[in-house]
């Protein structure tokens, strides 16, 4: 199976504007998480995704939002960059309709606000 | 609240070297347990799990852990290291039920450095 896909790899943004990143799981996974990973705060969870709703959320301002379509791809929006979004943003997919618990990561995208 | 704790941001070991990352869990509940591998660039690959079977569990690239319930850890072992072993090692727990499904908690991280 092919594995977990992010796109773009890598984004440079300026202060306000907002970006989308995309994430297409591993076939029959439905399960998708979010993590953002900085050097200061490590990795964090952002939110997962299942059957299209969202069904668990970390602690991120309402700017971190998302969304999952009917074939599972995901989505991840942030609005009003702050430099301080600039970080690594990694999703992972799960098999949740078989209760396995381990997450597969993608590659990840880099995003560079100035 | 779950939490994961990573002793040693920094571990060195020789090529052929018994190479030891600690990880202690806090938890009220059975926990689920994974160690993931980060090279540079990369996402997290994930090397082993503990789900509640073997309390040994081994995983990729000759790596295993054991789950000790009296102690809270669940650290991560390779009787030899490789100079390819150099990386970023994370620990991290999750928890059965539906709150806590797809929400991975991981400790800082540990860097591995294998010297010649």
């Amino acid at each position: 199976k092919a594995g977990v896909t992010q796109t773009p790899r890598y984004l440079i943004k300026t202060r306000g504007q907002q970006v989308t990143l995309s994430c297409s799981p591993i076939s029959g996974h439905r399960s998708v998480s979010w993590y953002q990973q900085t050097p200061g705060q490590g990795l964090q969870f952002l939110f997962e995704y299942f059957s299209e709703t969202q069904r668990n959320k970390g602690n991120f301002p309402g700017r971190f939002s998302g969304r999952q379509f009917s074939n599972s791809r995901s989505e991840m929006n942030v609005s009003t960059l702050e430099l301080g979004d600039s970080a690594l943003y990694l999703c992972a997919s799960s098999d949740r309709d078989s209760h396995s618990y381990e997450q597969y990561f993608g590659p990840g995208t880099r995003l560079t606000v100035t | 609240a779950q939490s994961v704790t990573q002793l040693g941001s920094h571990v060195s070991v020789s090529e052929g070297a018994l190479v030891l990352l600690r990880c202690n869990y806090s938890s009220s509940v059975p926990p689920y347990l994974f160690w993931y591998v980060q090279y540079p660039n990369q996402g997290l690959q994930l090397l082993l799990k503990y789900t509640s079977a073997a309390t040994l569990v081994k995983g990729i690239n000759g790596f295993e852990a054991e789950f000790k319930k009296s102690e809270t850890s669940f650290h991560l072992t390779k009787p030899s290291a490789h100079m390819s072993d150099a990386a970023e090692y994370f620990c991290a727990v999750t928890y059965s039920g539906g709150t806590s499904y797809g929400k991975l908690t991981f400790g800082q991280g540990t860097i591995l450095t294998v010297h010649p």
